[in-house]
């Protein structure tokens, strides 16, 4: 079965622009998660969908970013305007349980100059 | 607050046994997690305990005592390309994982 992917693998942006971050979890899978590392620190989570409805967002940073599962398919999560503290790695995970094993995509590495 | 331990780095040689430490604070628990992740690139699934109690898969074993919020991840027969970064992470609420900072394992010849 194909697995987690994430697009783009690598986007560079400046400070103020927007960037689009698309995750596509594995079929069937209705739990999907972003998660964010930030160079030298944990993998952070940041929220998680139950097929399109918002489960917890309780680690969305700001105001500035937003996530969107249409369809309770493929996700995207959206910053606008980018800071530079938001340079990092954004993965994203899907499960068809709650509990146990998360398939993590390959992640996009966001730098904000 | 909500936070987990595990040692930076740990260095060992091919052929030999390591073990990788885990201590968690949590007011919520329900399992906890390891993770192998190369290079910085996606984070593999390597075990879960929901129960205390080692769990066996291959040369890789993990162990849980919730009454003491600890955990372990052992690896055996060790060779080079065990050598990445592990992560424990545990879940309590709705399934998000809650990530310790990460061991990097050094195999050396």
């Amino acid at each position: 079965e194909a697995g987690v992917t994430q697009f783009p693998s690598h986007s560079v942006i400046e400070k103020g622009q927007t960037v689009t971050l698309r995750c596509d979890p594995i079929s069937g899978h209705d739990n999907l998660y972003w998660y964010r590392r930030v160079m030298g620190k944990e993998i952070k989570f940041l929220l998680h969908f139950v097929k399109e409805s918002k489960q917890d967002e309780s680690g969305m940073p700001n105001n500035r970013f937003l996530a969107e599962r249409t369809g309770g398919t493929y996700s995207t999560l959206k910053v606008q305007p980018a800071e530079l503290e938001d340079s990092g790695v954004y993965f994203c995970a899907s499960s068809q349980v709650l509990r146990g094993k998360q398939y993590f995509g390959p992640g996009t590495r966001l730098t904000v100059t | 607050g909500q936070s987990l331990e595990q040692p930076s780095e740990v260095t060992a040689v091919e052929g030999a046994i390591v073990q990788i430490n885990c201590t968690y604070q949590t007011s919520g628990f329900y399992g906890l997690s390891w993770y192998q992740q190369h290079d910085g690139g996606a984070p593999t699934f390597l075990s879960y305990n929901a129960l205390d109690g080692l769990e066996e898969t291959g040369r890789f074993s993990s162990f849980l005592s919730r009454s003491d919020s600890y955990g372990y991840l052992l690896l055996q027969e060790l060779q080079m390309k065990d050598s990445a970064s592990y992560f424990c992470a545990f879940d309590n609420q709705g399934g998000k994982l809650i990530f310790g900072q990460g061991t990097e394992l050094s195999v050396k010849p």
